[in-house]
C-alpha cells in the first residue's frame, strides 16, 4: 500500500517567518495530495489540496508544490502567525478515495 | 450549512466491551470514511461506507465493523476491546467521486 512520510517532525518558527514541511509518497498512481492542520482536541481540517496534473498551487499565505518524479510534495506558509501553529499532516491518495497519512509535524509560531 | 458531526465526545470502556461511535455526515455528502488516530500518529483508514456498502476496508481486524444508513450517517463498532484500540476515531464525509474529504472533531475512546 502506500507509504507516507513527513518531514520534519517538529518545527520552530519566528513570528513572520516561513514554514515548510515535506512528504514524499511511495505509490507512484497517487494522484491526490491534501494538507490538514489539526488544533488540540479537534478534527482535522483541510486547508489546501492538489492534483498531479498541477505542480503547484497557492491560497493566500500557504502554497504546495508537487514534483510527480521525485515523487514528493511540500506545504510552505509564509508570514506565519501565532494562529498557525498546529500539527499539519500531509495526505495522499489515488482514485480509490482512501487517504494515507503522514505522521504529522508539530509547527509551533514563536511571537 | 452543519459539518460533520460525531458522538459521543468522549467514551471510556473495559477490555472486551463493545462501543459504538456515531456519525453525520456533511450535508449533500453520501459517502463515510473512518479513520483511527493514535496518540502523536495520523489518521489511519478503518473502512468507507458509499450507498450503504463496505466499499473499502484499511487493514482492521473483523472487529471493526459498521454501517451507513439511508440517510447516510454511519456507525462503526468495536467488539471485544483491546486497550489498544484507544485512539481518536474520526470520521469523514465527501460527494460521491469527489476526492475531497471533511472530517467530524472525533470521538476520544478510552479503554482500561
Amino acid at each position: 500500500g502506500e507509504n507516507v512520510e513527513q518531514h520534519p517532525s517538529t518545527l520552530s518558527v519566528q513570528e513572520g517567518d516561513s514554514a515548510v514541511i515535506k512528504c514524499t509518497y511511495s505509490d507512484s498512481a497517487s494522484n491526490y495530495f491534501p494538507w490538514y492542520k489539526q488544533e488540540l482536541g479537534k478534527g482535522p481540517q483541510l486547508i489546501i489540496d492538489i492534483r498531479s496534473n498541477v505542480g503547484e498551487k497557492k491560497d493566500q499565505r500557504i502554497a504546495v508544490t508537487l514534483n510527480k518524479t521525485a515523487k514528493h510534495f511540500s506545504l510552505h506558509i509564509t508570514e506565519t502567525q501565532p494562529e498557525d501553529s498546529a500539527v499539519y499532516f500531509c495526505a495522499a491518495s489515488k482514485n480509490d478515495y482512501k487517504l494515507s497519512f503522514g505522521a504529522g509535524t508539530t509547527v509551533t509560531v514563536r511571537a | 450549512d452543519a459539518g460533520v458531526t460525531q458522538s459521543p465526545t468522549h467514551l471510556i470502556k473495559t477490555r472486551g466491551q463493545q462501543v459504538t461511535l456515531r456519525c453525520s455526515p456533511k450535508s449533500g455528502h453520501d459517502t463515510v470514511s473512518w479513520y483511527q488516530q493514535a496518540l502523536g500518529q495520523g489518521p489511519q483508514f478503518i473502512f468507507q461506507y458509499y450507498e450503504e456498502e463496505e466499499r473499502q476496508r484499511g487493514n482492521f481486524p473483523d472487529r471493526f465493523s459498521g454501517h451507513q444508513f439511508p440517510n447516510y450517517s454511519s456507525e462503526l463498532n468495536v467488539n471485544a476491546l483491546l486497550l489498544g484500540d484507544s485512539a481518536l476515531y474520526l470520521c469523514a464525509s465527501q460527494w460521491g467521486v469527489e476526492e475531497t474529504q471533511y472530517f467530524g472533531p472525533g470521538t476520544r475512546l478510552t479503554v482500561l
